[in-house]
């Protein structure tokens, strides 16, 4: 049962130009939204998140946007950098439950010179 | 300046053996977690410990054995290892319990049984 979808195993993206990752939820409980870069033989690392009472937040290059009747999430990243080039992964948790953290199966991002 | 550290990074075993990973952090957390990352990519959450208590335990077999002896390390014991125990095992801490805290991952441990 995927409560967290990340439909795009992979992405390449020119360098300079915006990154688009888009992540699927089912679960109407989750209300607290996080991405995660990993690099290979690294653990994953925190990148942003939101929480469902916005729709954006934003940190440098790095936008999350919410649409909760949608129940999606994406990442952007504007303007790409080689050094993006990574795994990226939408993980959601319920509000006020426990800290578990239910991950999407990741997307690839490869960003070419 | 390794925040959350595991050990070892790799381990080759054979079906049956009992094995463990390790896991320390040194960022001051009260909770930690064990992630398992299976051949289909997916991240899922074993165990929780919150200041040496189990807060999370997943449908997880009986042979996978969580040990806290202190909040700053959290090992993994397995016991009669299978072949479908293959996967990468990942370490993380968070400041508290409940709340928005950020999870800081170690950098994973490849168990391989042959």
């Amino acid at each position: 049962d995927q409560q967290v979808k990340q439909n795009s195993p992979s992405l390449s993206v020119q360098e300079g130009r915006i990154s688009i990752l888009n992540c699927d939820y089912t679960n109407s409980m989750f209300d607290y939204f996080l991405w995660y870069k990993k690099y290979p033989a690294e653990g994953p690392t925190f990148l942003i998140s939101i929480s469902s009472i916005k729709d954006k937040n934003e940190d440098g290059r790095f936008t999350v946007f919410l649409n909760k009747s949608a129940k999606h999430l994406s990442l952007h990243i504007v303007p790409s950098q080689p050094g993006d080039s990574a795994v990226y992964f939408c993980a959601a948790r319920v509000e006020g439950g426990s800290e578990k953290l239910v991950f999407g199966k990741g997307t690839k991002l490869t960003v070419n010179p | 300046d390794t925040a959350v550290s595991q050990t070892p990074k790799y381990l080759v075993t054979q079906m049956g053996n009992d094995k463990s990973i390790k896991c320390e952090q040194n960022l001051g957390h009260d909770t930690m977690y064990w992630y398992k990352q299976d051949s289909k990519k997916f991240l899922k959450i074993m165990f929780s410990y919150n200041n040496k208590e189990l807060i999370i335990n997943e449908t997880v077999p009986n042979r996978f054995s969580p040990k806290s002896p202190d909040k700053a390390h959290l090992n993994l014991h397995i016991n009669s290892l299978e072949l479908g125990d293959s996967a990468v095992y990942f370490c993380a801490s968070s400041p508290i319990a409940g709340g928005r805290n950020t999870q800081y991952f170690g950098p994973g441990t490849r168990l391989t049984v042959l």
